[in-house]
């Protein structure tokens, strides 16, 4: 089916590690990028292809790919990282699609 | 630094067409292996994609929106446009235009412009 299954909602501890996860066929063939939105912004841009990140994007953040489950992980979560968390992929025909977001909670 | 900015009416009345265009500055929209999208987010809702096109003038539409959305490109100016056909209030959303890449990713936004549809 063409569609990325997100968790609505992950919390972590200051400092703790956390893996945000998408699930979708499409995830099989192509590879997930990630994004991060903050109330009032547009979303930014913080991994893709096999685990990439833009300038700018602090190395605690990565991303890994096992079957059809992408996974973010950010490694020791700081307060700045609380944000909504997209994942998108592309199917054959190249339409995009993306997941239901995920709503971090830093504690 | 590739900036890009979304223009157009921010009130638009059910069964009008929706039009708005991005302006890409910074670069130009003809360089590189880029394509252009559309994509909106309704207040306190996901992200949607609408489409994309290359400036070969190539274009691929949302399944669910594909029959009311038309993407345009203008290299001359540096833009490109989405047209939305007969609206209703479930089209009211934060619309954003940004460069993808690779076929797999957007790495330039614009900062989004909220459209209304109401009468």
């Amino acid at each position: 089916s063409s569609e990325l299954t997100q968790d609505p909602a992950v919390s972590v501890a200051l400092g703790q590690t956390v893996r945000i996860t998408c699930q979708g066929d499409s995830l099989r063939s192509y590879y997930a990028s990630w994004y991060q939105q903050k109330p009032g912004q547009a979303p930014v841009l913080v991994i893709y292809g096999k685990n990439n990140r833009p300038s700018g994007i602090p190395d605690r953040f990565s991303g890994s790919s096992s079957g059809n489950t992408a996974s973010l992980t950010i490694t020791g979560a700081q307060a700045e990282d609380e944000a909504d968390y997209y994942c998108n992929s592309r199917d054959s025909s190249g339409n995009h699609l993306f997941g239901g977001g995920t709503q971090l909670t830093v504690l | 630094q590739v900036q890009l900015q979304e223009s157009g009416p921010g009130l638009v009345k059910p069964s009008q067409t929706l039009s708005l265009t991005c302006t890409v500055s910074g670069g130009s929209i003809s360089s590189g292996s880029y394509y252009w999208s559309w994509i909106r987010q309704p207040a306190g809702k996901g992200l949607e994609w609408i489409g994309r096109i290359y400036t070969s003038g190539s274009t691929n539409y949302n399944p669910s929106l594909k029959s009311r959305v038309t993407i345009s490109v203008d290299t001359s100016k540096n833009q490109f446009s989405l047209k939305l056909s007969s609206v209703t209030a479930a089209d009211t959303a934060v619309y954003y235009c940004a460069r993808g890449y690779g076929g797999d990713h957007f790495d330039y936004w614009g900062q989004g412009t909220l459209v209304t549809v109401s009468s």
